[in-house]
Parts: C-alpha cells; sequence; structure tokens
C-alpha cells in the first residue's frame, strides 16, 4: 500500500499564531487527499476533501478561511490553522486516495496542542 | 454511506479468536463492507473489505452473511498489539476519491 508521511508529527503552539501540516504521499499519486480531525475519545471527523489543483470542499461547520487547505501537487497537501485556539487542539490525520483505488491511506497523524 | 451499528466495547483474551460483529442492514447492492482499525494515537490501517463471499487475507477473515445485513470480522489469534479501536464502513468500492466516514467503532481490549 501508499506510505504517506505527516509533518510534525506534534506541534504546540502559542493562541493566535498559525501552524502549518504537511501531508505527503510518498509513493503514491493522490489525485485525492482528505483531513480528519480527531478530539480525544472521539471518532474521525471529515473536515474537506481537496482535489489536485482545485479548491478543497469542507464540510460543514469547518471553516474554511480559518482550516486553509493547500493541494499543489500529486504528493503534497498542507492544512494551515490559522490564528489558532485552544479549541482547535487536537488530532489531525489526512488520507490520500484515488478514483480506482479500493483502499485509502491514511497519515500517522499530527497532534496540534494550543496553549 | 450507509450506517453501521457495532457495539461500544469488546475484550479478548490473548491468543484466543476476536469476533467483532457489525450490522449493516440498509447497506445497498453496490456497497461493500470495510474494515479498518485505529491504534492509539496512529492514523487508521486498512484490515480487509468485502462485498458478499467470505474473505481472508493475513490480518483477518470477513464473513458476511448471505442477506449482507451483517458481518463479522474474524482476528484469529488476538495479540496484546491487536489493541484498537475498528471500525465496520460501508461504501462502494472503488472509490477513492469519496472520503470514509467513521462511525464510533468498536474498542478492542486484548486482555494477557
Amino acid at each position: 500500500g501508499a506510505v504517506v508521511s505527516q509533518h510534525p508529527s506534534w506541534v504546540i503552539c502559542k493562541s493566535g499564531t498559525s501552524v502549518k501540516i504537511e501531508c505527503r504521499s510518498l509513493d503514491f499519486q493522490a489525485t485525492t487527499m482528505f483531513w480528519y480531525r480527531q478530539f480525544p475519545k472521539q471518532s474521525l471527523m471529515l473536515m474537506a476533501t481537496s482535489n489536485e489543483g482545485s479548491k478543497a470542499t469542507y464540510e460543514q461547520g469547518v471553516e474554511k478561511d480559518k482550516f486553509l487547505i493547500n493541494h499543489a501537487s500529486l504528493t503534497l497537501s498542507t492544512l494551515t490553522v490559522t490564528s489558532a485556539h485552544p479549541e482547535d487542539s487536537s488530532f489531525y490525520i489526512c488520507s490520500v486516495g484515488q478514483g480506482l483505488q479500493y483502499e485509502q491511506y491514511f497519515g500517522p497523524g499530527t497532534r496540534l496542542t494550543v496553549t | 454511506d450507509a450506517k453501521t451499528t457495532q457495539p461500544t466495547s469488546m475484550d479478548c483474551a490473548e491468543g484466543r479468536a476476536a469476533n467483532l460483529p457489525c450490522n449493516h442492514s440498509t447497506i445497498s447492492g453496490n456497497e461493500y463492507v470495510y474494515w479498518y482499525r485505529q491504534i492509539h494515537s496512529q492514523g487508521p490501517q486498512y484490515i480487509i473489505h468485502g462485498l458478499k463471499n467470505n474473505e481472508t487475507n493475513e490480518m483477518a477473515s470477513l464473513i458476511i452473511t448471505e442477506d449482507r445485513k451483517s458481518s463479522t470480522l474474524i482476528l484469529p489469534h488476538a495479540t496484546l498489539r491487536d489493541t484498537a479501536v475498528y471500525y465496520c464502513i460501508v461504501r462502494v468500492a472503488y472509490s477513492g476519491n469519496t472520503p470514509l466516514v467513521f462511525g464510533k467503532g468498536t474498542r478492542l481490549s486484548v486482555i494477557a
């Protein structure tokens, strides 16, 4: 299966600052990438879907101006959390997919703590 | 995607088979049953998927009832490393450009 990496694996930032999380598909051309977040003891919640070269599609309730997603290439997508607040502290996970694949491949996740 | 129902939690003794049930009574004819698991603080991992026949791979077996309204994931010899949350998801296969929708899953605890 595809190998997906995320960087950083964990990050601590101060309230009001921005933080960028990278998702790389190392050996798989990902036409589509997905971003999820997961709060403690809860399931994964889809935040947005991005297709290479297109604007991301955000799920209801996810602020597109706060969570900026860029999918500029088939191997890289970035999620920028702008003006972070403590309630943005969560586990962020990306996954990659391709139209005719039956499986989605997930990154290891990035734990964000906003102080 | 059709909705699934799973028990909240299960325990299993190490070395024994773990049988994780899933109900998906509203599954459509073109939807497959997928299983993923998430070990604590890691990304989800694909386990297995199937349409209507039983499936087996190096990780697990998937038993789907004839009416396809329920299924069971079987870990034949559970180890401590199998402790995780297991998610049963139904979706159209070969649709990698549509997202997986996760329910609450079953928290499996393998006990020594």
